[in-house]
């Protein structure tokens, strides 16, 4: 079964600096898709940034990067530049190949950061 | 860009009652619709798993007879909270994506179900 552990459950960094969340996840399948998504304090869940396993490039959208260790099964989330509204509870997830009959997306236990000015 | 628009927002209804939330999506086909459930400790549990002009499949612990979802089209989808009670309290979330499941999920805004 695939699981996605988030270990940080709360950060907070000075403005205008850079944080890295963590996260690691179990799967037994060779091709996954892993997610990260933020929740704004409205409940609001809003899409940032993917990256495919069989991709070896760390996807960059924005100020948002990912640091992919497939061998460790970890995808680590850079936000750099951090600003004010960045302040959300961040969540990781992972979804198997559907090929192998399995489409669902399974979620980490979230981490909270908060941006301080 | 791909939009998903849920509703209503915020629900309150008695205990017994039942409330029915939608989901469309805008800008893409939604091909596949999941409906999440959000605790108050913010852990997502998947409620079922919808597919255009598939069965629906739901997880182990959520039943049809209870949540029941229609997904008739490649736009729309919706759940029915039947009978809720104070356990059924929580953030729903529907996550659309289009063909394909290495497709992203999109998330509407949720809906905050309080029962009295």
């Amino acid at each position: 079964a695939q699981k996605v552990t988030q270990t940080q459950t709360s950060i907070s960094v000075v403005e205008k600096t850079t944080v890295t969340m963590d996260c690691v996840y179990e799967t037994r399948d060779s091709s996954y898709f892993l997610f990260w998504y933020k929740q704004t304090a409205s409940g609001e869940i809003v899409f940032l940034i993917r990256q495919d396993s069989y991709k070896k490039e760390n996807a960059t959208v924005g100020h948002y990067s990912l640091n992919f260790q497939k061998p460790k099964s970890s995808i680590g989330l850079i936000i750099t530049a951090t600003q004010i509204e960045d302040s959300a509870v961040y969540f990781c997830a992972m979804r198997e190949d559907p090929n192998y009959g399995n489409e669902k997306i399974t979620f980490g236990a979230g981490t909270k950061l908060t941006i301080k000015p | 860009g791909a939009l998903v628009y849920q509703y209503p927002r915020r629900t309150i209804c008695k205990s017994g009652t039942s409330m029915r939330m939608e989901c469309q999506a805008v800008g893409f086909q939604a091909t596949s619709v999941a409906w999440y459930r959000q605790s108050p400790q913010k852990t997502f549990e998947l409620i079922a798993l919808s597919t255009v002009n598939s069965a629906i499949k739901y997880e182990q612990n959520f039943t049809q007879e209870k949540f029941p979802i229609s997904h008739p089209n490649l736009s729309f989808s919706s759940m029915t909270v039947l009978n809720a009670y104070l356990e059924d309290r929580g953030l729903y979330l529907c996550g659309a994506s289009s063909a394909g499941g290495a497709e992203t999920l999109y998330f509407g805004s949720g809906t905050r179900l309080t029962v009295l």
